[in-house]
Protein backbone atom coordinates (compact mmCIF):
# COMPACT_ATOMS: atom_id res chain seq x y z
CA UNK A 1 0.00 0.00 0.00
CA UNK A 2 0.91 3.91 0.06
CA UNK A 3 3.05 4.97 3.01
CA UNK A 4 3.57 8.05 3.70
CA UNK A 5 6.88 8.91 6.10
CA UNK A 6 7.62 12.00 8.20
CA UNK A 7 11.04 13.20 9.86
CA UNK A 8 11.74 13.50 12.14
CA UNK A 9 8.93 11.72 14.82
CA UNK A 10 9.81 14.23 17.49
CA UNK A 11 11.68 17.36 17.90
CA UNK A 12 12.46 19.90 21.05
CA UNK A 13 13.41 23.35 20.30
CA UNK A 14 14.47 26.16 21.83
CA UNK A 15 12.27 29.51 21.12
CA UNK A 16 13.24 31.71 18.39
CA UNK A 17 14.96 28.67 16.57
CA UNK A 18 13.50 27.49 13.21
CA UNK A 19 12.41 23.83 12.54
CA UNK A 20 11.87 21.65 9.40
CA UNK A 21 9.80 18.63 8.81
CA UNK A 22 10.10 16.43 6.14
CA UNK A 23 7.47 14.48 4.58
CA UNK A 24 8.20 11.87 1.59
CA UNK A 25 5.85 9.44 -0.43
CA UNK A 26 7.86 6.29 -0.26
CA UNK A 27 6.82 4.46 -2.94
CA UNK A 28 4.54 6.99 -5.26
CA UNK A 29 4.60 10.10 -6.86
CA UNK A 30 2.73 13.00 -5.28
CA UNK A 31 1.96 16.31 -6.75
CA UNK A 32 0.13 17.83 -4.01
CA UNK A 33 0.58 16.94 -0.33
CA UNK A 34 -1.23 18.27 2.79
CA UNK A 35 0.06 19.72 6.20
CA UNK A 36 -2.14 19.41 9.68
CA UNK A 37 -1.40 20.51 12.94
CA UNK A 38 -3.28 18.94 15.67
CA UNK A 39 -3.26 20.15 19.38
CA UNK A 40 -4.00 17.85 22.50
CA UNK A 41 -7.18 16.81 22.42
CA UNK A 42 -8.23 18.09 19.38
CA UNK A 43 -9.04 17.27 15.69
CA UNK A 44 -7.08 17.98 12.87
CA UNK A 45 -6.83 21.25 11.23
CA UNK A 46 -5.94 21.06 7.81
CA UNK A 47 -2.95 24.13 7.63
CA UNK A 48 -1.64 23.99 3.42
CA UNK A 49 -1.48 22.63 0.50
CA UNK A 50 1.41 21.55 -0.75
CA UNK A 51 1.53 21.71 -4.68
CA UNK A 52 5.09 20.00 -6.37
CA UNK A 53 6.63 23.20 -8.30
CA UNK A 54 4.26 25.97 -7.32
CA UNK A 55 3.50 27.83 -4.01
CA UNK A 56 1.58 26.29 -1.04
CA UNK A 57 -2.38 27.31 -0.41
CA UNK A 58 -2.51 28.08 2.92
CA UNK A 59 -5.97 28.40 4.89
CA UNK A 60 -7.07 30.95 6.34
CA UNK A 61 -5.46 31.86 9.32
CA UNK A 62 -2.46 30.31 8.85
CA UNK A 63 0.65 32.65 8.58
CA UNK A 64 2.14 31.62 5.49
CA UNK A 65 5.92 33.34 6.60
CA UNK A 66 5.94 31.57 9.72
CA UNK A 67 4.91 28.06 8.44
CA UNK A 68 7.19 27.42 4.69
CA UNK A 69 6.25 24.97 2.69
CA UNK A 70 8.59 23.48 0.07
CA UNK A 71 7.79 20.94 -2.39
CA UNK A 72 11.15 20.75 -4.63
CA UNK A 73 10.07 17.00 -5.78
CA UNK A 74 7.14 14.74 -6.55
CA UNK A 75 8.45 12.82 -3.38
CA UNK A 76 9.18 15.73 -1.04
CA UNK A 77 7.11 18.24 1.03
CA UNK A 78 9.08 20.48 3.89
CA UNK A 79 7.41 22.47 6.49
CA UNK A 80 9.63 25.04 8.41
CA UNK A 81 8.66 26.70 10.75
CA UNK A 82 10.41 29.75 11.74
CA UNK A 83 11.45 31.09 14.69
CA UNK A 84 9.39 28.97 16.80
CA UNK A 85 7.61 29.85 20.25
CA UNK A 86 5.78 27.43 22.85
CA UNK A 87 2.41 28.38 21.42
CA UNK A 88 3.85 26.22 18.10
CA UNK A 89 4.39 23.18 20.09
CA UNK A 90 1.64 20.49 18.44
CA UNK A 91 1.30 17.44 16.27
CA UNK A 92 2.06 18.08 13.01
CA UNK A 93 0.84 14.91 10.44
CA UNK A 94 1.15 15.42 6.50
CA UNK A 95 -1.10 13.15 4.33
CA UNK A 96 -0.67 12.39 0.32
CA UNK A 97 -2.91 10.52 -3.00
CA UNK A 98 -0.98 8.02 -5.14
CA UNK A 99 -2.07 8.66 -8.59
CA UNK A 100 -3.56 5.71 -8.91
CA UNK A 101 -5.64 5.94 -5.69
CA UNK A 102 -6.57 9.79 -5.96
CA UNK A 103 -9.76 9.37 -3.90
CA UNK A 104 -7.97 8.28 -0.49
CA UNK A 105 -5.16 9.87 1.34
CA UNK A 106 -2.75 8.62 3.32
CA UNK A 107 -1.07 10.07 5.95
CA UNK A 108 2.63 10.33 7.85
CA UNK A 109 2.79 8.84 11.54
CA UNK A 110 3.18 12.61 12.66
CA UNK A 111 6.14 14.79 14.33
CA UNK A 112 5.80 15.82 17.88
CA UNK A 113 7.43 19.79 18.05
CA UNK A 114 8.10 20.34 21.40
CA UNK A 115 9.58 24.12 21.49
CA UNK A 116 10.93 25.25 24.97
CA UNK B 1 -17.53 20.14 2.15
CA UNK B 2 -20.42 19.30 4.12
CA UNK B 3 -20.20 18.84 7.57
CA UNK B 4 -21.29 15.77 9.75
CA UNK B 5 -22.30 15.17 12.93
CA UNK B 6 -21.26 12.58 15.33
CA UNK B 7 -21.56 11.30 18.91
CA UNK B 8 -18.39 12.42 21.54
CA UNK B 9 -17.96 8.80 22.46
CA UNK B 10 -18.54 5.39 22.70
CA UNK B 11 -17.87 2.18 24.17
CA UNK B 12 -18.19 -1.12 23.18
CA UNK B 13 -17.23 -4.03 24.58
CA UNK B 14 -15.13 -6.76 22.76
CA UNK B 15 -15.46 -9.04 20.24
CA UNK B 16 -18.94 -7.29 19.43
CA UNK B 17 -19.90 -5.67 16.71
CA UNK B 18 -19.22 -1.72 17.04
CA UNK B 19 -21.61 0.59 15.09
CA UNK B 20 -20.66 4.07 14.61
CA UNK B 21 -23.33 6.66 13.51
CA UNK B 22 -22.59 10.01 11.18
CA UNK B 23 -25.23 12.44 9.90
CA UNK B 24 -24.40 14.55 7.14
CA UNK B 25 -27.66 15.81 5.87
CA UNK B 26 -26.63 18.52 3.56
CA UNK B 27 -24.33 16.21 1.64
CA UNK B 28 -24.73 17.10 -2.16
CA UNK B 29 -24.90 14.47 -4.82
CA UNK B 30 -20.93 14.35 -5.77
CA UNK B 31 -20.15 13.88 -2.23
CA UNK B 32 -18.49 10.82 -1.14
CA UNK B 33 -18.95 9.60 2.86
CA UNK B 34 -14.87 8.84 3.92
CA UNK B 35 -14.14 7.43 7.52
CA UNK B 36 -10.63 7.32 9.11
CA UNK B 37 -9.24 6.72 12.66
CA UNK B 38 -6.63 7.70 14.51
CA UNK B 39 -5.21 5.99 17.01
CA UNK B 40 -3.50 8.02 19.63
CA UNK B 41 -0.61 9.99 18.91
CA UNK B 42 -0.64 8.73 15.46
CA UNK B 43 -1.34 9.61 11.82
CA UNK B 44 -4.91 9.09 10.46
CA UNK B 45 -5.51 6.02 8.69
CA UNK B 46 -8.24 5.39 5.64
CA UNK B 47 -10.87 3.00 6.64
CA UNK B 48 -13.31 3.07 3.87
CA UNK B 49 -15.47 5.29 1.90
CA UNK B 50 -18.55 5.37 0.12
CA UNK B 51 -21.31 7.22 -2.33
CA UNK B 52 -24.98 5.78 -1.76
CA UNK B 53 -24.49 2.06 -1.58
CA UNK B 54 -23.47 -0.20 0.73
CA UNK B 55 -19.28 -1.14 1.51
CA UNK B 56 -17.33 -3.46 3.04
CA UNK B 57 -13.83 -3.94 2.64
CA UNK B 58 -11.29 -6.10 5.32
CA UNK B 59 -11.79 -3.49 7.74
CA UNK B 60 -15.01 -2.47 8.11
CA UNK B 61 -18.78 -2.35 6.75
CA UNK B 62 -20.38 1.55 5.92
CA UNK B 63 -24.22 1.40 5.10
CA UNK B 64 -25.61 4.61 3.61
CA UNK B 65 -29.33 5.55 4.16
CA UNK B 66 -31.05 6.10 1.18
CA UNK B 67 -31.53 9.27 1.43
CA UNK B 68 -27.57 9.55 1.91
CA UNK B 69 -28.63 11.92 5.50
CA UNK B 70 -26.78 9.56 7.44
CA UNK B 71 -24.37 6.61 7.78
CA UNK B 72 -22.83 4.28 9.90
CA UNK B 73 -19.65 2.43 9.76
CA UNK B 74 -19.68 -1.12 11.81
CA UNK B 75 -16.75 -2.75 12.49
CA UNK B 76 -17.74 -6.68 13.40
CA UNK B 77 -16.15 -8.01 15.71
CA UNK B 78 -13.83 -4.71 17.41
CA UNK B 79 -10.94 -5.97 19.45
CA UNK B 80 -8.81 -3.33 21.78
CA UNK B 81 -6.96 -2.13 18.97
CA UNK B 82 -9.72 -0.94 17.43
CA UNK B 83 -9.29 2.19 20.09
CA UNK B 84 -9.21 5.41 18.51
CA UNK B 85 -11.27 8.43 17.72
CA UNK B 86 -13.30 7.70 14.17
CA UNK B 87 -13.76 10.76 11.62
CA UNK B 88 -16.84 10.53 9.50
CA UNK B 89 -15.77 13.16 6.32
CA UNK B 90 -17.85 14.47 3.34
CA UNK B 91 -15.82 15.34 0.37
CA UNK B 92 -16.09 15.75 -3.41
CA UNK B 93 -14.95 12.89 -4.99
CA UNK B 94 -12.29 13.31 -7.46
CA UNK B 95 -7.92 13.96 -7.33
CA UNK B 96 -5.45 14.22 -5.14
CA UNK B 97 -6.09 17.89 -4.38
CA UNK B 98 -9.26 17.45 -2.85
CA UNK B 99 -8.15 17.88 0.77
CA UNK B 100 -10.19 16.66 3.54
CA UNK B 101 -11.67 18.40 6.73
CA UNK B 102 -11.77 16.46 10.18
CA UNK B 103 -14.37 16.87 12.46
CA UNK B 104 -14.50 15.88 15.72
CA UNK B 105 -15.00 12.53 15.95
CA UNK B 106 -15.80 9.41 17.88
CA UNK B 107 -13.79 8.28 20.73
CA UNK B 108 -14.20 4.91 20.41
CA UNK B 109 -13.34 2.90 23.79
CA UNK B 110 -13.31 -0.77 23.35
CA UNK B 111 -13.89 -2.33 26.59
CA UNK B 112 -12.17 -5.94 27.65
Amino acid sequence: GAVVSQHPSWVICKSGTSVKIECRSLDFQATTMFWYRQFPKQSLMLMATSNEGSKATYEQGVEKDKFLINHASLTLSTLTVTSAHPEDSSFYICSASPPQGADTQYFGPGTRLTVL
Amino acid sequence: DAKTTQPPSMDCAEGRAANLPCNHSTISGNEYVYWYRQIHSQGPQYIIHGLKNNETNEMASLIITEDRKSSTLILPHATLRDTAVYYCIVRSYGGATNKLIFGTGTLLAVQP
